[in-house]
C-alpha cells in the first residue's frame, strides 16, 4: 500500500520558534508538494519539488522554506512561526501526469 | 492565475438520490481533471480522474468532461450517508502541478 507519511498529526509551537514538518513517501515519486488548507480558502500551494535538491515557490511561500536532500523526503520549514501560520499542512506526492497521494496532514497551532 | 471554481454548497440530497457536483476552470490548456473526496478532519483521497471529453464511469461515480465549456462534473448515483464529505475538483495543464477548487460540501440525508 502506497504511503505518504507526515511526521506529526498535531503540533503546538510558540511564536518565533523554528518549525520542521517532515514528509516521507515510499512510492519513488518525482514530484512532492506542500499545501496548507484553511476553511474557506481551500488548498494553497506553498512549495513544490520535481527532483532532488530542486524546489520551486508556490502561491504562498512567504515565511516558509523547504529542503529535499533525498527523493523520498520533503521537509517544510517555518523559519519563525507566527499565529497566522496556524493551519492544516498537507504533503502530497505524485508521478508526473498522475494524481496526488496526500499524507494524513499535520494540524499546526502556533500560540 | 489559474482558477478552479466550485459551488461551496452545502449540497444536501436524500439517500438513494443522484448527487451532482460541478466545477469550472479557466485555463483552456488544462489536460487532466481529478476529483478528490475529503472527510472532515482527514486528507483528500483520489476518487476519479478524466482526461478526455465525455463520461467516465467507476461504480457509482461518473465523471463528465466538456473541454469546450471548460466544465467538469461528478455524479454520485445511489448516494449513501458515507458519501457525505467535501469534494475537491483539481485541474492540471502540465500533469505536474494541480490547481484545486475550494470544494463542495455534500450531505446525504438518511
Amino acid at each position: 500500500d502506497v504511503k505518504v507519511t507526515q511526521s506529526s498529526r498535531y503540533l503546538v509551537k510558540r511564536t518565533g520558534e523554528k518549525v520542521f514538518l517532515e514528509c516521507v513517501q515510499d512510492m519513488d515519486h518525482e514530484n512532492m508538494f506542500w499545501y496548507r488548507q484553511d476553511p474557506g480558502l481551500g488548498l494553497r500551494l506553498i512549495y513544490f519539488s520535481y527532483d532532488v535538491k530542486m524546489k520551486e515557490k508556490g502561491d504562498i511561500p512567504e515565511g516558509y522554506s523547504v529542503s529535499r536532500e533525498k527523493k523520498e523526503r520533503f521537509s517544510l520549514i517555518l523559519e519563525s512561526a507566527s499565529t497566522n501560520q496556524t493551519s492544516m499542512y498537507l504533503c502530497a506526492s505524485s508521478f508526473p501526469g498522475n494524481g496526488y497521494t496526500f499524507g494524513s496532514g499535520t494540524r499546526l497551532t502556533v500560540v | 492565475q489559474k482558477e478552479v471554481e466550485q459551488n461551496s454548497g452545502p449540497l444536501s440530497v436524500p439517500e438513494g438520490a443522484i448527487a451532482s457536483l460541478n466545477c469550472t476552470y479557466s485555463d483552456r490548456g488544462s489536460q487532466s481533471f481529478f476529483w478528490y473526496r475529503q472527510y472532515s478532519g482527514k486528507s483528500p483521497e483520489l476518487i476519479m480522474f478524466i482526461y478526455s471529453n465525455g463520461d467516465k464511469e467507476d461504480g457509482r461515480f461518473t465523471a463528465q468532461l466538456n473541454k469546450a465549456s471548460q466544465y467538469v462534473s461528478l455524479l454520485i448515483r445511489d448516494s449513501q450517508p458515507s458519501d457525505s464529505a467535501t469534494y475537491l475538483c483539481a485541474v492540471t495543464p502540465t500533469g505536474n502541478q494541480f490547481y484545486f477548487g475550494t470544494g463542495t460540501s455534500l450531505t446525504v440525508i438518511p
